[in-house]
């Protein structure tokens, strides 16, 4: 079963401590991207890498830190330094192509609550 | 930041009616594409349409380009309760990060 698995479906953490979130994907696509979702509201790209071992900020990447040591993998940290932290997180990947920018293939989501 | 802007922000019709989506933006693009969201679920791509082409068929959907207006619409034909979801487009200019647009929350009802 190809895909997308984000894990684990909801995560609690408390005030001061980092998380990570895990986003593993075997469709061999080189690209990984990190997203938020605020209620009601769209999705903001925090980070994304198109190649192991390199990555690029998005657009609300303070906060936020990633690695990308193997292709199938792209983990998410959620540092102290975020200072809204509680919100729905998806992972998503793509083919890449020099000319056209592809469909992305999302995860089912994380949803992290800071208590 | 989000480029694309979907209108209306909230959409409620009866099971059987159509339900058109509009989405602006404001840059240049390579592709627009369309993604469906369940609530509390994932995104799933529904169609991608090129800056080149006009219109896009794919089952019961029709999506439009109009680049000059920099626009574009998602029709859903025959909407059945299971269309129930959020709608969000997005742009790509060629390899650079896909943008998404704030969404239209569709609700139909049987």
């Amino acid at each position: 079963d190809g895909g997308i698995t984000q894990s684990p479906k909801y995560l609690f953490r408390k005030e001061g401590q980092n998380v990570t979130l895990s986003c593993e994907q075997n469709l061999n696509h080189d690209a990984m991207y990190w997203y938020r979702q605020d209620p009601g509201q769209g999705l903001r790209l925090i980070y994304y890498s198109q190649i192991v071992n390199d990555f690029q900020k998005g657009d609300i990447a303070e906060g936020y830190s990633v690695s990308r040591e193997k292709k199938e993998s792209f983990p998410l940290t959620v540092t102290s330094a975020q200072k809204n932290p509680t919100a729905f997180y998806l992972c998503a990947s793509s083919m890449t192509d020099r000319i056209v920018y592809n469909e992305q293939f999302f995860g089912p989501g994380t949803r992290l609550t800071v208590l | 930041s989000q480029q694309g802007e979907e209108d209306p922000q909230a959409l409620s019709i009866q099971e059987g009616e159509n339900a058109t989506m509009n989405c602006s933006y404001k840059t240049s693009i390579n592709n627009l594409q369309w993604y469906r969201q369940n609530s509390g679920r994932g995104l799933v791509h529904l169609i991608l349409i090129r800056s080149n082409e006009r219109e896009k068929h794919s089952g019961r959907l029709r999506v439009t380009l109009d680049t000059s207006k920099k626009s574009s619409s998602l029709l859903i034909t025959a909407s059945r309760a299971a269309d129930t979801a959020s709608y969000f487009c997005a742009t790509a200019w060629y390899t650079d990060k896909l943008i998404f647009g704030t969404g239209t929350r569709l609700q139909v009802f049987p």
